[in-house]
């Protein structure tokens, strides 16, 4: 049981590069997360998704997509990165509105 | 003003003292309380959660909670210096119970 998997751990781009991030949960739960987390902002919501085939805006969306590919997997995506988008990214997962679980986070670095 | 507040700190208490830890939050009608914490370069982990008014306890930790005055409040006691991270307070919003809004976070020093 790995709980929450987060790939790739470390990443470096230049801007106007695009990425995706992976996030997979073996809990069955229904509700996942992206966070980001930059110094002094504490943790900020991209984007969730309460249930397979739904995902709604959070706190800071603008420059990311993502997709819930089913009930495993929930993936981000920046199609042109920006050094702005420069921060430790953070995917978590819940099986209701308790206890998140995060997975061990994405340093991304955009030049 | 932001929806969920927290000295940034460092709380520098030493080893063996009672380190207490506060957040506020503006929204009334939130239910669910949280306490994670972090280790420099790791992701959070929740160590509490509480949703009615009152303490609730677990080993050397106890959150308080106070909706009239909008506080929650997490005590470590017997703090160590293993205790020493952030500790990020989470509430849940009542508009939307599917997700979490956390404070900055505070940072605390437990030194021997």
């Amino acid at each position: 049981n790995a709980g929450v998997t987060q790939t790739p751990k470390f990443q470096v781009l230049k801007t106007g590069q695009s990425m995706t991030l992976q996030c997979a949960q073996d809990m069955n739960h229904n509700s996942m997360y992206w966070y980001r987390q930059d110094p002094g902002m504490g943790l900020r919501l991209i984007y969730y998704s309460a249930s397979e085939g739904t995902t709604d805006k959070g706190e800071v969306p603008n420059g990311y997509n993502v997709s819930r590919l089913n009930k495993r997997e929930f993936s981000l995506r920046l199609e042109s990165a920006a050094p702005s988008q420069t921060s430790v990214y953070f995917c978590a997962s819940s099986s209701s509105t308790d206890t998140q679980y995060f997975g061990p986070g994405t340093r991304l670095t955009v030049l | 003003q932001k929806e969920v507040e927290q000295n940034s700190g460092p709380l520098s208490v030493p080893e063996g003292a009672i380190a207490s830890l506060n957040c506020t939050y503006s929204d009334r009608g939130s239910q669910s309380f949280f306490w994670y914490r972090q280790y420099s370069g790791k992701s959070p982990e929740l160590i509490m959660s509480i949703y009615s008014n009152g303490d609730k306890e677990d080993g050397r930790f106890t959150a308080q909670l106070n909706k009239a005055s909008q506080y929650v409040s997490l005590l470590i006691r017997d703090s160590q210096p293993s205790d020493s991270a952030t500790y990020l307070c989470a509430v849940t919003p009542p508009n939307n119970t599917d997700k979490l809004i956390f404070g900055t976070g505070t940072r605390l020093q437990v030194f021997p």
